[in-house]
């Protein structure tokens, strides 16, 4: 089935420590998205990418690191530097150059700190 | 003034009833627009794109009006499984393909 599989479901992060979620698509969907949602918060972008090696920050990049060098996969690396992680981590994916295609979603990444 | 606006609710309606939402949007330039569905604790699942003659799909109905800025939605026959948080969500072109999430709409359908 094609769909967008986001790992881990759970993850814990210790201080000082850099975390990466997993995100992979087999939609061939060019553009890839990541997003935090905080409780009764809506989606916040953190970076997207419309092309392998290359991508953009979104509204809220700091603390955040990603890279594209597949068109399957962009993980997301929750760096020291964000000091407040914890939130619901959803990636993203849509066919590209078409203004009205919405995004796909995988089934998310909770993030806590220990 | 908020890219994308909603009312948070919740709207509590007893089963079959019709229920509406309504979403502002601030930029005229926007160019796609579309309802999400988030149940607690899941991903986003796209509902349905807003097309700007309106459109239809079963029970739910989309609407887009240009000139005053909104999209609504409109649930008719509302059932259980219909509570929900409910997602306006907006995309620009001059933006490329990225969209902007209002907060949603929380849905509860009693029995």
């Amino acid at each position: 089935d094609g769909g967008i599989t986001q790992s881990p479901k759970y993850l814990f992060r210790k201080e000082g420590q850099n975390v990466t979620l997993s995100c992979e698509q087999n939609l061939n969907h060019d553009a890839m998205y990541w997003y935090r949602q905080d409780p009764g918060q809506g989606l916040r972008l953190i970076y997207y990418s419309q092309i392998v090696n290359d991508f953009q920050k979104g509204d809220i990049a700091e603390g955040y690191s990603v890279s594209r060098e597949k068109k399957e996969s962009f993980p997301l690396t929750v760096t020291s530097a964000q000091k407040n992680p914890t939130a619901f981590y959803l990636c993203a994916s849509s066919g590209r150059g078409r203004s009205n295609q919405p995004q796909h979603f995988g089934d998310g990444t909770r993030l806590s700190i220990l | 003034r908020k890219e994308v606006e909603q009312d948070p609710g919740p709207f509590n309606v007893p089963e079959g009833a019709t229920v509406a939402f309504n979403c502002t949007y601030s930029n005229s330039a926007s160019q796609s627009f579309f309802w999400y569905r988030q149940d607690c604790r899941k991903e986003p699942k796209l509902l349905m794109s807003v097309y700007s003659s309106g459109n239809e799909d079963g029970r739910f109905t989309a609407q887009l009006n240009r000139a005053s800025q909104y999209i609504s939605l409109l649930i008719r026959d509302s059932k259980l499984s219909d509570s929900a948080t409910y997602l306006c969500v907006v995309n620009m072109r001059s933006s490329g393909d990225k969209l902007t999430f209002g907060t949603g709409t929380r849905l509860a359908v009693r029995p």
